[in-house]
């Protein structure tokens, strides 16, 4: 079965204190994984498209990375500012319906 | 670019009523809309994927007959909330297919807060 599983569910970090989230998913035929970030009572904002294993991308302070199994999203130094739900997500089959792991809540405290 | 507009983005209505939101493409042409429900702390979970000028799709457990979804046009999709009920409160958010490569050829509504009383 088509899965993406997220972890951890809510992470606390102080300001400057770089961590990972984790997004394992189990696809069969990979058409791309997706990150996003998604404020309260707003809809994901696009951060990354990764499709190969062994991709990385990097915009200000995210870093995403692939492996076959998983992705990683690195916040290095992060700022309060970067307090947001994490959202990944697989495109299902040649519909390209997007499935979305259940995202981790980021908390930066100054 | 690919931009889509939700309305409205908060609705309260009083139970028994029906709710109409509506997601249009701005500057490009959705010939596929997928809509989505948020409850508090959890993810997107996928009800339908429209397709214009044909019937939607929807996904396991989603009652067709509630959530009337119409893509009439190539810039137009809506989803009508029928005989709206407290357990239908929740958020919407609709998405389209854009293959635009700067939003990772998806782009998302900003949502709409549906509260029925």
């Amino acid at each position: 079965e088509d899965q993406v599983t997220q972890s951890p569910e809510a992470l606390r970090l102080q300001e400057g204190e770089s961590s990972s989230l984790n997004c394992s998913y189990t696809v069969s035929g990979l058409r791309g994984l997706f990150w996003y970030r998604q404020d309260p009572g707003k809809g994901p904002e696009f951060l990354f498209t990764l499709y190969s294993a062994g991709e990385e991308k990097e915009k200000e302070r995210l870093k995403a990375t692939l492996t076959k199994k998983e992705s990683f999203l690195h916040i290095t130094a992060p700022k309060p500012e970067d307090s947001a739900t994490y959202l990944c997500a697989v495109p299902l089959d040649s519909s390209y319906k997007l499935i979305f792991g259940s995202g981790t809540r980021l908390l930066v405290r100054p | 670019g690919a931009v889509v507009s939700q309305h409205p983005s908060r609705v309260i209505c009083k139970s028994g009523t029906s709710v109409k939101i509506e997601c249009r493409s701005l500057d490009f042409q959705a010939t596929t809309m997928f809509w989505y429900r948020q409850f508090p702390k959890q993810s997107l979970m996928l009800m339908a994927t429209s397709n214009e000028g044909s019937k939607a799709t929807y996904e396991q457990g989603v009652e067709k007959d509630k959530f009337l979804i119409n893509h009439a046009s190539l810039t137009l999709s809506t989803l009508t909330v029928t005989s709206a009920h407290p357990e239908d409160s929740s958020f919407y958010i609709c998405s389209a297919r854009t293959g635009y490569p700067l939003t990772g050829g998806y782009t998302f509504g900003s949502g709409t807060r549906l509260t029925v009383v």
